[in-house]
């Protein structure tokens, strides 16, 4: 158990709300991810961190910002959310290599978070 | 840009069947290679990594394969059961710093 919460499970917003995802870990691991998982797209890459402060975009990013101001917490933002943001979000940290904390390392996932936008 | 490619995106098979799982990418110049376990309405279970200069790795019933020149993987299950119907996902990692791509996954049916 890698020790990632992701909060809250589930949420129902507005079209034109900010929503704000976050993702707890117990583990102080550098890399942290989010994906979002749709029908017939899979899984792909929203924002990731390599560090507090230290974050990078995936291949899905429009529409969200994320912040990373401790080890343990990676938020995720919608600003206004759309109805083309209805997914589940799942966080994931990468697990250390040996003495090396490097990304591409074996992945562990949150339980996620089902969003729906109307 | 890397691409994952899974096929079959579905697959059911009598329980006791031994089965294997393809997964396919276009750059071969990999750092890793993992496979995960999804049950529905849950999150991703890793079950086995692979690294570049490795062929194989093995965790119970299931082995995994690694040819990078082929650009190819599979998953071997031994003596399926009902308990192994899930969706398998397949993702490869460029570099240690570079995040995981993954393919749409197979969603996998043992019938009892």
């Amino acid at each position: 158990d890698a020790g990632i919460t992701q909060s809250p499970r589930h949420k129902v917003t507005e079209t034109g709300t900010p929503v704000t995802l976050r993702c707890h870990q117990t583990e102080n691991h550098r890399y942290m991810y989010w994906y979002r998982q749709d029908p017939g797209h899979g899984l792909r890459l929203i924002h990731y961190s390599y560090g507090v402060k230290d974050t990078d975009k995936g291949e899905v990013s429009d529409g969200y910002s994320v912040s990373r101001s401790k080890t343990e917490d990676f938020l995720l933002t919608l600003e206004s959310a759309t109805s083309s943001q209805t997914s589940v979000y799942f966080c994931a940290i990468s697990e250390r290599q040996g003495r090396r904390d490097v990304g591409g390392g074996k992945l562990f996932f949150g339980s996620g978070t089902q969003l729906s936008v109307l | 840009k890397q691409e994952v490619t899974q096929i079959p995106a579905a697959l059911s098979v009598p329980e006791g069947e031994n089965l294997v799982l393809n997964c396919s990418f276009t750059d071969s110049a990999i750092y890793n290679l993992q496979w995960f376990r999804q049950d529905p309405g849950k999150g991703l279970t890793s079950l086995l990594l692979i690294q570049s200069s490795q062929r194989e790795q093995t965790s119970g019933r299931l082995n995994a394969s690694l040819d990078k020149s082929s650009g190819r993987s599979t998953l071997y299950i031994a003596a399926s059961q009902p308990g192994d119907s899930a969706t398998y996902l397949c993702a490869v990692s460029n570099s240690g710093n570079t995040p995981l791509v993954f393919g749409k996954g197979t969603r996998l049916s043992v019938i009892a």
